[in-house]
């Protein structure tokens, strides 16, 4: 059974760097053909995708946020992190991980239950 | 602005058949798959469908898929109360390098 998770502050400020940690199980980043990617969405609005890392540590990141992102791994913990500088209040909103497969063309088929992030002074 | 394009909202009676547009361009629907997802108040996304028509395990088959050029359509057979939720389609844009998003079409179940 897959499951992820989120974690991290629910509160930062303003040219704050935000970290947040992905914890899963039931799979391994050591596999093949699979990934975790983040995705964001704003209160009311639509999901905007950030990043992803595979099993071979490539890293594709959204264009738009590439000069503040930040995706690792740490394969033995089973976690993913992501590291995302100079925080604005545009940046608030519901971050999620989710687990990746290109086998099948899958997608993104499992989610985590998303942490709410508020970037406020 | 969104790149993928739906109605804001779609609307039906129970037992109804609703049918959901996504429309792209040839650097995303046109050259890849296209993927819909459910998402219920207050939760994480859910797939229901992926590379362009297939149904994960669980998902019910009165729920279907499809993609024609650069629309694609979700369609949802014996509508149910419990369909009442967003809908947000999605797929890779090539000239972008990036996911990208339709703005999410809210279902009403009257």
């Amino acid at each position: 059974q897959i499951t992820l998770k989120e974690s991290g502050p629910t509160l930062v400020k303003p040219t704050q760097t935000l970290t947040l940690t992905c914890s899963f199980s039931g799979f391994s980043l050591s596999t093949s053909g699979l990934a975790v990617g983040w995705i964001r969405q704003p209160p009311g609005k639509a999901p905007e995708w950030l990043a992803l890392i595979y099993w071979n540590d490539d890293k594709p990141y959204s264009p738009s946020l590439k000069s503040r992102l930040t995706v690792t791994k740490d394969t033995s913990k089973n976690e993913v992190v992501l590291r995302l500088t100079n925080m604005d209040p545009v940046d608030t909103a519901t971050y999620y991980c989710a687990h990746y497969q290109t086998a099948n063309h899958k997608g993104f088929d499992f989610w985590g239950p998303g942490t709410k992030v508020t970037v406020s002074s | 602005q969104s790149v993928l394009t739906q109605p804001p909202s779609a609307s039906g009676t129970p037992g109804q058949r609703v049918i959901i547009s996504c429309s792209g361009s040839r650097s995303n629907l046109g050259n890849r798959y296209v993927y819909w997802y459910q998402q219920l108040p207050g939760m994480a996304p859910k797939l229901l469908i992926y590379a362009n028509d297939q149904r994960p395990s669980g998902v019910p088959d009165r729920l279907s898929g499809s993609k024609s050029g650069t629309s694609a359509y979700l369609a949802i057979n014996g509508l149910r109360s419990e369909d009442e939720a967003d809908y947000y389609c999605t797929s890779w844009d090539d000239s972008l390098s990036t996911w990208v998003f339709g703005g999410g079409t809210k279902l009403i179940v009257l």
